[in-house]
């Protein structure tokens, strides 16, 4: 299957700074990304859908100024959490789509712990 | 709004024995599809099994079967002969043509030895 990066795997900062987290499609051109958030224990929660070129779509009661979702190219996406509150500590995981396969691949995820 | 159901948060099984995880769905959607993806420890998304709604046969692969009523808005898997690697969460999901995938919520599966 293809292959989908994410860097980094895990990342620790201080409340109130920023972190950019990247989702690399290595072996295809991904025309839409997915990101999502998985509480400890829980479901995975789709965030936002960004396609290369345009503005993310955020679902429902995500915040899109705390969230910063940039696509700027065919392979690579990314998340930026915005002024990081401990609430924000999470899994996050990417997957990237063609769009020819209706199959999503994931990458392999980012811990982040906000102290 | 789609919806993706699972209501086993936990099942068990001995190992070689026969498990189905049971999942049900709402669409109002023509066109979707349905995937059962497994989470390891690693935390890793590892894609199990898929099927397209328009096909009216199961999908399989190796152990791994489904059994999907489309009327009742239903899509087991069943896991034959299952193995202690088999133990991890597995998550029901529905896609759209857009690629676009909800989960349900989850069933640990235990694979006692």
């Amino acid at each position: 299957g293809a292959v989908v990066s994410q860097h980094p795997s895990w990342v620790i900062c201080k409340s109130g700074t920023s972190v950019k987290i990247e989702c690399r499609s290595l072996d295809f051109q991904a025309t839409t990304m997915f990101w999502y958030r998985q509480f400890p224990k829980q479901s995975l929660m789709l965030m936002a859908t960004s396609n290369e070129g345009s503005k993310a779509t955020y679902e429902q009661g995500v915040e899109k100024d705390k969230f910063l979702i940039n696509h700027a190219s065919l392979t690579l996406s990314t998340l930026t959490v915005t002024s990081a509150h401990p609430e924000d500590s999470s899994f996050y995981i990417c997957s990237a789509s063609t769009g020819r396969s209706t199959e999503a691949f994931f990458g392999q995820g980012t811990r982040l712990t906000v102290v | 709004a789609q919806t993706v159901t699972q209501s086993q948060p936990e099942m068990s099984v001995q190992e070689a024995e026969t498990v189905t995880l049971s999942c049900t769905y709402d669409t109002s959607e023509s066109d979707y599809y349905l995937f059962w993806y497994k989470q390891p420890p690693s935390r890793q998304m590892i894609l199990v099994i898929r099927q397209e709604a328009y096909k009216q046969q199961n999908a399989t692969e190796n152990r791994f079967s489904v059994n999907f009523q489309k009327a009742a808005k239903s899509f087991s898997l069943k896991i034959s002969d299952s193995q202690l690697g088999d133990a991890a969460m597995y998550f029901c999901a529905l896609g759209n043509r857009d690629d676009k995938i909800i989960f349900g919520k989850g069933t640990r599966l235990h694979i006692l030895p």
